[in-house]
C-alpha cells in the first residue's frame, strides 16, 4: 500500500487561503468518504482537523475545510494565521486490512 | 478527558527489543482499537498495527511481521507494542493512537494520540 501523494510544501501570507492537496487510488481516497487530516506542531503529536472528508472534531476552528473530488481529497485553510504553520497530514481508509489506513507523504505549511 | 499518556523515551542496541505502553484513562479501553504510528525523524507517518483491546486480536503491517507484537491489559487500560531485533533505522517516535470501530462519533480517524515515545537504536 502507497503513501497517499501531498506536496512536500505550501505557503501563504497571513490572512490569505491555502489548500493541501492528497492523491490515492480508487482503494483509498476514491472508494471510501473516511478521509481525515491531521495538524503536527514540531516535537508535538498530530492533532485531528479533519474526519469524514469534511467534518471538523469539536473545538477545530471553522477556518480548516475538508473535500473531495474523485481519488483526490484536499483541505483549505482559510484566514492564514502565524500558528497555522505546521506539517499536515491526510489520511484514508483503504480497503486492505493491512493497513487498515494509509497515511499521506505530508504537507509542510509556511506562513509568511 | 481522553488522554493516552505513553512510556518514557529509550535507548537500545541493535538487536535488542523495546516495548511501549500507552495508558489509557477517560473512555472505555475496550471500546476503541488501538493503533501504533511511527515516525522518523524528519519524515512522515508510518502505521505499524492495530489491537483490539477487546478480544486482543491483532493486525500488524507486512513490513513489521514476525518482528512486532501488541499486547494490552485490560485490568490497568494499557495498551503496549513491542519491537525486536531493532536496527538503526527503527530509531522513531512511535505514538498510540486510537480509532473508533463502529464509527458511533467519529469514524476511521485517529482521534486522541499518545505524546510519544522516542526508541533511539544506536551501538
Amino acid at each position: 500500500q502507497s503513501a497517499l501523494t501531498q506536496p512536500a510544501s505550501v505557503s501563504g501570507s497571513p490572512g490569505q487561503s491555502i489548500t493541501i492537496s492528497c492523491t490515492g487510488t480508487s482503494s483509498d481516497v476514491g472508494g471510501y468518504n473516511y478521509v481525515s487530516w491531521y495538524q503536527q506542531h514540531p516535537g508535538k503529536a498530530p492533532k485531528l482537523m479533519i474526519y469524514e472528508v469534511s467534518n471538523r472534531p469539536s473545538g477545530v476552528s471553522n477556518r480548516f475545510s475538508g473535500s473531495k473530488s474523485g481519488n483526490t481529497a484536499s483541505l483549505t485553510i482559510s484566514g492564514l494565521q502565524a500558528e497555522d504553520e505546521a506539517d499536515y497530514y491526510c489520511s484514508s481508509y483503504t480497503s486492505s486490512s493491512t493497513p487498515p489506513y494509509v497515511f499521506g507523504t505530508g504537507t509542510k505549511v509556511t506562513v509568511l | 478527558q481522553v488522554q493516552l499518556v505513553q512510556s518514557g523515551a529509550e535507548v537500545k542496541k541493535p538487536g535488542a527489543s523495546v516495548k511501549v505502553s500507552c495508558k489509557a484513562s477517560g473512555y472505555t479501553f475496550t471500546g476503541y482499537y488501538m493503533h501504533w504510528v511511527r515516525q522518523a525523524p524528519g519524515q512522515g507517518l508510518e502505521w505499524m498495527g492495530r489491537i483490539n483491546p477487546n478480544s486482543g486480536g491483532t493486525n500488524y503491517a507486512q513490513k513489521f511481521q514476525g518482528r512486532v507484537t501488541m499486547t494490552r491489559d485490560t485490568s490497568i487500560s494499557t495498551a503496549y507494542m513491542e519491537l525486536s531485533r531493532l536496527r538503526s533505522d527503527d530509531t522513531a517516535v512511535y505514538y498510540c493512537a486510537r480509532v473508533d470501530p463502529f464509527g458511533v462519533v467519529i469514524p476511521a480517524a485517529f482521534d486522541y494520540w499518545g505524546q510519544g515515545t522516542l526508541v533511539t537504536v544506536s551501538s
